[in-house]
């Protein structure tokens, strides 16, 4: 069956550094998301992107975060300068259609020290 | 605005007990709601769903039904097995609201044999 996959599994950074978590959705799927999830909280939603543009984002996705679809096969999610406070588990997702069920990717655990 | 709460764990049980693990919601109008597991390494992935009240949804010997009246979509197996230990997240869609998920904090079961 068709999955989605993120890597690094894990990435360790300094806080100020660049981050790029990279995402290979499924290949029919149109839309993608990225959620997150803080250890011991839930698991939030960060953006949603459709059609080459961001079609939703929450109030957590500020200006230090943007995402890209850079080739027909990847979706990123960069961090500008990373902050203690980004330390999370990061899911890239995907769907065939708005409403479609969310395919998830096994997650990219982010260390920020 | 939307949440979801679910009983905190770990929910610790022995092969063959009875599971229920609590799930409220808050929300405006008629979202869909839904269960997710997370297997350990493994990504967040769709357990169930029930997009009206009173509809039940079922997989793999889960159940669960969508109650307006209490505003719950608890989860239940009649016997559960040691290959059922993961996190299980429950999740509401809003009316109309695409693919933007609200996650409820996740509960950890571990069955022991």
């Amino acid at each position: 069956e068709p999955e989605v996959t993120q890597t690094p599994s894990h990435q360790v950074t300094q806080m100020g550094q660049e981050v790029i978590l990279r995402c290979v959705p499924i290949s029919n799927h149109l839309y993608f998301y990225w959620y997150r999830q803080i250890l011991g909280q839930k698991v939030e939603f960060l953006v949603s992107f459709y059609n080459n543009e961001i079609s939703e984002k929450s109030e957590i996705f500020d200006d230090q975060f943007s995402v890209e679809r850079p080739d027909g096969s990847n979706f990123t999610l960069k961090i500008r300068s990373t902050k203690l406070e980004d330390s999370a588990m990061y899911f890239c997702a995907s769907s065939e259609g708005r409403n479609s069920p969310l395919h998830f990717g096994n997650g990219t655990r982010l260390t920020v020290t | 605005g939307n949440s979801v709460t679910q009983m905190e764990g770990p929910v610790t049980l022995s092969e063959e007990a009875f599971l229920t693990i609590n799930c409220t919601y808050t929300a405006t109008g008629y979202p869909s709601l839904f269960w997710y597991v997370q297997y350990p390494g493994e990504g967040l992935q769709l357990l169930l769903k029930a997009t009206k009240a009173d509809d039940k949804g079922s997989n793999k010997g889960f159940e669960a039904t969508y109650r307006k009246e209490t505003t719950s979509f608890h989860l239940e197996k009649g016997s559960v097995q040691v290959s059922d230990s993961a996190v299980y997240f429950c999740a509401l869609l809003p009316t109309g609201g695409g693919n933007k998920l609200t996650f409820g904090t996740g509960t950890q079961l571990k069955v022991e044999l």
